[in-house]
This record gives C-alpha cells, sequence and structure tokens, in this order.
C-alpha cells in the first residue's frame, strides 16, 4: 500500500539556520509523483513541487531545495536561511493509486521559526 | 483568477444534525477532492470526481458521508447524523485533470465542530 512518513513531527530553529524536512515513501508504482505542500496557520494548503519519480535530479526554487532518492525511498526538502515566515506545517504526499491523483498524505511536521 | 472556495468557513451543529458543506473549484478544472484533516493530523482522501464519470467514494468513512457534484462546478458533501469524531476541517480541492501528477488546489476548508 502507498504510505508516506514524516518522522519529524515537530521542529523549531532560530531564524537564518538550515532546515531540513525528511519525507519517507512506500509505493508498489514503478513511476509515481511526489508532492510537498505548506500549510501556513492561515489553513490554506499552499502547492510547493512536484517530482516525478524518472527524475532524480535536485531541484532548488530559491531558498528551497529537495532531494530525492529513489534508493532510500526518500524525498526531502530543505530550507536555507529559514524566515520566520517559513513556520508552517509541511506535508508530503502522493497519489495512493493509478486510477486518479488522489493523494496520500504524511503526518506532517511544524516548523516554528523563531526570530 | 478565483482559487477554490468553501462555505461556510465555520459550522457548529448539534451531535445529529445533517450538515452540507459546499465547494466550488477553479472553472475548467475537470477533477474535484474531499478531504478530511482532524487535529493536529494529516489530510484523509474522502471522495473524487472526475468529469462526468461516476466518483471514486472509496475513502468515505460511512454511509452518513455523501458528496455530489453537478457536471464540472460546484460540489456539497453531506454528512447524515453527525457525530463527535466528525469534528475536523473539510478540504476541496480541484486539478486541471484527474491523471496522476497535476497539481491539486485547496480551499480554505471547512471547520465542523460537532457538539
Amino acid at each position: 500500500a502507498q504510505k508516506v512518513t514524516q518522522a519529524q513531527t515537530e521542529i523549531s530553529v532560530v531564524e537564518k539556520e538550515d532546515v531540513t524536512l525528511d519525507c519517507v515513501y512506500e509505493t508498489r508504482d514503478t513511476t509515481y509523483y511526489l508532492f510537498w505542500y505548506k500549510q501556513p496557520p492561515s489553513g490554506e494548503l499552499v502547492f510547493l513541487i512536484r517530482r516525478n519519480s524518472f527524475d532524480e535530479q535536485n531541484e532548488i526554487s530559491g531558498r528551497y531545495s529537495w532531494n530525492f532518492q529513489k534508493s532510500t525511498s526518500s524525498f526531502n526538502f530543505t530550507i536555507t536561511a529559514s524566515q520566520v515566515v517559513d513556520s508552517a506545517v509541511y506535508f508530503c504526499a502522493l497519489p495512493f493509486n493509478n486510477a486518479g491523483n488522489m493523494l496520500t498524505f504524511g503526518g506532517g511536521t511544524r516548523l516554528m521559526v523563531k526570530p | 483568477g478565483a482559487g477554490v472556495s468553501q462555505s461556510p468557513s465555520n459550522k457548529v451543529t448539534e451531535k445529529g444534525k445533517d450538515v452540507e458543506l459546499r465547494c466550488d473549484p477553479i472553472s475548467g478544472h475537470t477533477a474535484l477532492y474531499w478531504y478530511r484533516q482532524r487535529l493536529g493530523q494529516g489530510l484523509e482522501f474522502l471522495i473524487y470526481f472526475q468529469g462526468n464519470s461516476a466518483p471514486d467514494k472509496s475513502g468515505l468513512p460511512s454511509d452518513r458521508f455523501s458528496a455530489e457534484r453537478t457536471g464540472e462546478s460546484v460540489s456539497t458533501l453531506t454528512i447524515q447524523r453527525t457525530q463527535q469524531e466528525d469534528s475536523a476541517v473539510y478540504l476541496c480541492a480541484s486539478s486541471e485533470a484527474g491523471a496522476r501528477g497535476y497539481e491539486q488546489y485547496f480551499g480554505p476548508g471547512t471547520r465542523l465542530t460537532v457538539t
């Protein structure tokens, strides 16, 4: 069965520190997608990134970077020079079957960035 | 353009009453999803609509839950005879298509409290 595990339930850092959020997944599919979403205190989920399992290149977007390791079934997310506005709950997700795009989510990691 | 909207934003109801939650997807999005998020937890898939196809109801937790969608527009999630364990935030999302990999855009959610 498809499963996403985010072992870190809560992380607290001081502004400007780098922080990595872990995501480990299980899938029976040979090709799949992985997603990261951000849920700020306002509650609305914001899409961050989509990764196709064909592409193992790491991706960087500003202060955000993602490390996809198919061999270890991990898709970790790093924020460089964290800011208070990065405080949110972050979710990793993948579609749970081939019939559609319904997502199974990890439990989320709450990141608190203190000034 | 307009994002996904949901109403009401908050709903308090007494145990045993029926409630209806509404979702307006992004115009032109053929796929629509309902998820539930219990306090401090990740999202659980409930139901998925794709165009005029039969919905995927595999995530509905009991027969007290049902949903409808008119064509490719508004969807309503109905919970009959509400129970306290139904208290959660109900999130709606839409995507351009239902195939795996399409980004889902989430609404702000409806916070349901059953007293």
